[in-house]
């Protein structure tokens, strides 16, 4: 069955500093929807993609989807403490089923 | 708008007891999902419906678990005879349609010993 894969698993940044996490898709996507889930809390819906190609900001967050509606990136510049939490990619079937990635954890250290 | 509401918060039950879910969309969504969230296996997709009908119940781990939807502001998800493996924060969400953001609920985290 369809699997979304994410890298890196975990990453510890320095506040200020770049951090970006990678979504791979075994098969092709409808399109893509990222959610933020802080510690102990749930998803909370970012952004959607749907478009090849499709670059889309939200102030320090720039999404991207693939040419191939495959894969996705989220990065974020000059990360700050409040972006702490796991970063999840959510793939889009045909059906509109939609299968999460593997999720990055991001801790930011002050 | 209360958002997806589910309940209860959290669960601790005695392996092979039966154990029922809550969630209540938010109005006026016609899809439903039901996720498991676990360390090893993260979220996974349990089942979903569309109009209180199930699309898709291939997530659904095997016989002990089942959903439903009897109308569009309720649905249930039950395990019967639960077991310590079922340890997890089951999530509800909702949408308003196809390519829709999903709404997540709070979550219920059960605990099977």
């Amino acid at each position: 069955g369809q699997q979304v894969m994410q890298i890196p698993q975990y990453q510890h940044v320095q506040e200020g500093e770049d951090f970006t996490t990678y979504c791979n898709s075994s098969t092709t996507l409808s399109n893509i929807q990222w959610y933020k889930q802080r510690p102990g809390g749930h998803p909370v819906f970012l952004i959607q993609l749907v478009k090849s190609g499709e670059v889309k900001k939200q102030k320090r967050l720039t999404f991207q989807f693939g040419e191939a509606k495959k894969n996705s990136s989220l990065h974020i510049t000059a990360t700050q403490t409040t972006d702490v939490g796991t970063y999840f990619c959510a793939g889009g079937s045909g059906t509109y089923k939609y299968i999460f990635g593997t999720g990055t954890r991001l801790k930011v250290l002050a | 708008d209360a958002g997806v509401i589910q309940s209860p918060r959290h669960e601790v039950t005695e392996m092979g007891q039966e154990v029922t879910l809550r969630c209540k969309p938010i109005s006026g969504h016609d899809y439903l999902f039901w996720y498991r969230q676990t360390m090893m296996r993260g979220l996974e997709l349990l089942i979903y419906f569309n109009n209180n009908v199930p699309i898709d119940d291939s997530g659904m781990p095997e016989d002990r678990f089942s959903a439903k939807m009897p109308n569009a502001s309720f649905s249930t998800l039950k395990i019967q005879p639960s077991e310590p493996r079922d340890s997890a924060v089951y999530f509800c969400a909702s949408s308003p349609g196809r390519a829709s953001p999903l709404h997540f609920g709070n979550g219920t985290r059960l605990t099977v010993t």
